[in-house]
């Protein structure tokens, strides 16, 4: 059983361009989380998404970011007209239950 | 308050020591305590977890204690060894059916010395 897969594991974006980070929930698992992790520090909720739809967003920023997970395919995390302060480690999560499994991460430098 | 407080942020152990990791959170309703190992460049990995109604949760050489009234929870690895040099991030959230959304603390860099 394969883990949570995230892609790419590295994404380097010019500042004002679009990233598109994509990650696949382990088998069965029908409940997918996003996080960012800014270096030396722990990591902090985004969003919480089931398929089709968006439990949870309050961690994430207003502007410039969205999340979807469609009925086929990965959970996207998009990230519009990129800053400097968008690099970070951004790590997608998913659950079957109160336990929540980590992919390996993109990490984003905003150059 | 959705805190979870972490210390120390950096720990120095001789191999086959006992190392010690606090966490105090602030929100009563939380009632999911997880630990997480990470390594550089890789993603947290689940390591132990406890829930409010029990105080003690051993798995190995990695033990939970959990004091409620406190509102304070540790990890403790016994007979640490080189290869747990890594970061330890605790956990707090509250279970709502399946799902949940984990507050971290701030992570605890251990270095293992052998």
């Amino acid at each position: 059983n394969a883990g949570v897969m995230q892609n790419p594991r590295h994404l380097v974006r010019r500042r004002g361009q679009e990233a598109r980070l994509r990650c696949s929930p382990m088998k069965g698992h029908s409940h997918v989380y996003w996080y960012r992790q800014l270096p030396e520090e722990g990591l902090k909720f985004m969003v919480y998404l089931q398929k089709e739809n968006i439990i949870d967003e309050s961690g994430m920023p207003k502007e410039r970011f969205s999340a979807e997970f469609p009925k086929e395919g990965p959970s996207i995390l998009r990230i519009q007209q990129v800053v400097r302060g968008d690099s970070a480690a951004y790590f997608c999560a998913s659950s079957p239950d109160i336990r929540a499994f980590f992919g390996q991460g993109t990490r984003l430098t905003v150059v | 308050q959705q805190q979870v407080k972490q210390s120390p942020q950096s720990l120095i152990v001789q191999k086959g020591g006992i190392s010690i990791i606090n966490c105090a959170y602030e929100n009563t309703a939380f009632d999911y305590f997880p630990w997480y190992q990470q390594f550089p460049g890789k993603g947290p990995a689940l390591l132990i977890a406890i829930r409010p109604d029990v105080s003690e949760k051993k798995e190995g050489r990695f033990t939970i204690s959990f004091n409620k009234s406190a509102k304070q929870f540790s990890l403790h690895i016994m007979d640490s060894q080189p290869g747990d040099s890594a970061t330890y991030f605790c956990a707090a959230s509250m279970e709502r059916g399946a799902g949940n959304m984990l507050t971290f603390g701030g992570g605890t860099r251990l270095m293992v010395k052998p």
